[in-house]
């Protein structure tokens, strides 16, 4: 059955480093895979998406990966901050549907 | 992008009663919303695709006759926890998508006593 599995222990970080979370998925054929920011009591928000033919993407601090052969994808924010902090989200999604299937979620810690 | 409104944001009931959880999006005409809910603690979990004008798809385990989903408009999906029970206490929320990106509502915090 398909899996999606992230860091399971909460990341904790000092301010300023370079924060990297995993997101890994088994029996899968993803055409897409997005990350969302969710923080406590909130609904998630969209922050980043990656084609399945595209190695790496950018976004201000964000930066991520996408190894389809690895079956992973690496999601880093770099010069963390204190307001970094909250549970981070992936999505592989398959082309043609507008359905999300979330991983399991990493928490993110940033102290100064 | 979307904006989905998503209310109440919290409700306290008594176990054997139902509530009905509303999702509108205000600008954006929605054929397909979806549902998920989340525990403490965990992520979310798709309980089901609110389809407007016919029947909601369920995520397999999740109950129809108890979570009740109508989509009568393009701008309007409801749930209904049916017979609501502690067990069903969580944190339901709602989305739409524009594009390949997903609105989510503000969630609602269900707590059955």
């Amino acid at each position: 059955s398909q899996k999606i599995e992230q860091n399971s222990e909460a990341l904790n970080i000092q301010e300023g480093k370079t924060a990297t979370l995993t997101c890994n998925y088994t029996n899968y054929s993803p055409a897409y895979l997005q990350w969302y920011r969710q923080d406590p009591g909130r609904g998630p928000v969209f922050l980043l998406l990656i084609r399945e033919n595209e190695k790496e993407k950018r976004k201000e601090r964000l930066k991520v990966t996408f190894d389809t052969t690895l079956k992973q994808s690496l999601f880093h924010i770099t010069a963390s901050q204190p307001a970094d902090s909250a549970t981070y989200l992936c999505a592989p999604q398959r082309f043609g549907t507008d359905k999300l299937i979330f991983g399991t979620g990493t928490r993110l810690q940033v102290f100064p | 992008g979307a904006v989905v409104s998503q209310h109440p944001s919290w409700v306290i009931c008594k176990s054997g009663t139902s509530v009905k959880i509303e999702c509108r999006s205000l600008d954006f005409q929605a054929t397909t919303m979806f549902w998920y809910r989340q525990f403490p603690k965990q992520s979310l979990m798709l309980m089901a695709t609110s389809n407007e004008g016919s029947k909601a798809t369920y995520e397999q385990g999740v109950e129809k006759d108890k979570f009740l989903i109508n989509h009568a408009s393009l701008t309007l999906s409801t749930l209904t926890v049916t017979s609501a029970h502690p067990e069903d206490s969580s944190f339901y929320i709602c989305s739409t998508v524009q594009g390949t990106e997903a609105f989510f509502g503000q969630g609602t915090r269900l707590t059955v006593v």
